[in-house]
């Protein structure tokens, strides 16, 4: 199972774009990496998904570089309501064998 | 739809008893995931079916948890005799995938607390 680490928590401001970047240096071939966001009393709800290079949906974008060892969840002009954990996945379902990181705290502030 | 449902959302029981977790997935997904979540672990993948069949319990903690998945439409992941350790956030997903997405999704959880 690839071995994950991803920031603990990070704090931003209203109308700023928020960076997460999470490792995975062991990440296998045919594996996905996938973003949730997790709010209190919440399952995690998935918000983007990549195998490399870069995807873009209506609220994040994903850049994952050409050796696939990490990854970097972007979100652009974050507001209060983005405040929540947000967990890097890697693995592919199909295969069953997925790793979870221990998530990151984004916290906004007006 | 209404996405993937569990129940009950809240559990409160005492040491010894047993505690049945319930989830539906999501109509036409045929993968349902249990997850299990705590401060200290975080989230830890329990069991895995697919088409009802169970494909993997290698996170299931010990003898004590049992899964099963009667039909498409209902899952059960069952404790007995629950212990205090067991107390955590317990999470069911399901799955959909294609040519080029594979993501499940998570149900609003079931919070179970062991006396």
């Amino acid at each position: 199972l690839a071995k994950i680490t991803q920031p603990i928590s990070m704090d931003s401001y209203e109308g700023q774009e928020v960076n997460i970047t999470c490792s995975h240096n062991n990440i296998a071939t045919n594996d996905y990496i996938t973003w949730y966001q997790q709010f209190p009393s919440q399952g995690p709800r998935f918000i983007i998904q990549g195998y490399k290079t870069k995807v873009t949906n209506e609220v994040a974008s994903l850049f994952i570089p050409a050796d696939r060892k990490s990854s970097t969840l972007s979100l652009p002009r974050v507001s209060l309501s983005d405040t929540a954990v947000y967990y890097c996945l890697v693995g592919r379902l199909s295969d069953y064998k997925l790793s979870f990181g221990a998530g990151t705290t984004v916290t906004v502030r007006a | 739809d209404a996405g993937v449902i569990q129940s009950p959302r809240h559990e409160v029981t005492e040491m010894g008893q047993e505690v049945t977790l319930r989830c539906k997935p999501i109509s036409g997904h045929n993968s349902l995931f249990w997850y299990r979540q705590t401060m200290m672990r975080g989230l830890e993948l329990l069991i895995y079916f697919n088409n009802n069949v169970p494909i993997d319990d290698s996170g299931m903690p010990e003898d004590r948890f049992s899964a099963k998945m009667p039909n498409a439409s209902f899952s059960t992941l069952k404790i007995q005799p629950s212990e205090p350790r067991d107390s955590a956030v317990y999470f069911c997903a399901s799955r959909t995938s294609g040519p080029r997405t594979d993501t499940q999704y998570f149900g609003p959880g079931t919070r179970l607390t062991v006396l």
